[in-house]
């Protein structure tokens, strides 16, 4: 089945470094979103981009979307250390009614 | 506004038990469903319900079975525990499954479930 790929899988910045963190796709799809999870709870919705947007910005949240390469890219501006968590990316296929979630990146801000 | 809410938050089963693991939705959404996390593997869709009276068969669906008797409830039952089904259960509902916006999850607080 499709999935997102997040690379890197682990990330350690310290506080005020930008995150950059990467997804990348197999099929088309129709949008992408991106959710953090902090340790020991739910999935929250970050952002969400449909496919014919190419940037899209929610306050330090920064995501771009490249359909002819199958990826896109999460950037958090002025880390914090309430940043901390996991972000998985999650795609919804054109072909398909289901959201496929990616494995992760684990973000480390450090003060 | 609880958003979902799932119950128990902890359990811990011996092989061959059964139980039930319940998912309850205030926002009227329409599509729920059941993942399970297991470390290095991200989120896997067990089953999900597109509405009332309805559930599908989603990624890994052996040794589950769910029921959505009402709208704003979603059970996923394990009729015999394996050791294999350790892991974090949560639930998730949305408005509707089409590609557009209104397909934005919102999940519960999850359930970490151990079977010995």
């Amino acid at each position: 089945s499709q999935q997102g790929e997040e690379d890197p899988q682990a990330l350690s910045i310290q506080e005020g470094e930008n995150a950059t963190m990467n997804c990348s796709y197999k099929t088309s799809i129709n949008n992408l979103q991106w959710y953090r999870q902090n340790s020991g709870r739910g999935l929250v919705h970050l952002i969400l981009i449909r496919s014919n947007e190419r940037e899209k910005h929610s306050g330090r949240l920064r995501v771009t979307l490249d359909t002819s390469k199958k990826s896109s890219s999460l950037l958090i501006t002025a880390s914090r250390a309430a940043d901390t968590a996991s972000y998985f990316c999650a795609t919804w296929p054109a072909t398909a009614s289901k959201l496929t979630f990616g494995t992760g990146t684990r973000l480390q801000v450090t003060l | 506004n609880a958003g979902v809410t799932q119950t128990p938050k902890f359990r811990v089963l011996k092989t061959g038990q059964s139980m039930t693991l319940l998912c309850a939705q205030d926002m009227n959404h329409e599509y729920m469903y059941w993942y399970r996390q297991d470390p290095g593997m991200g989120l896997r869709l067990i089953h999900y319900s597109v509405g009332e009276g309805t559930t599908a068969k989603g990624e890994v669906p052996d040794g589950y079975n769910v029921s959505r008797l009402k709208k704003q409830n979603f059970l996923l039952g394990l009729e015999s525990a394996a050791p294999s089904q350790t892991s974090v259960y949560f639930c998730a509902s949305s408005y509707s499954a089409t590609g557009l916006a209104k397909n934005i999850q919102y999940f519960g607080a999850g359930t970490r479930l151990s079977v010995l």
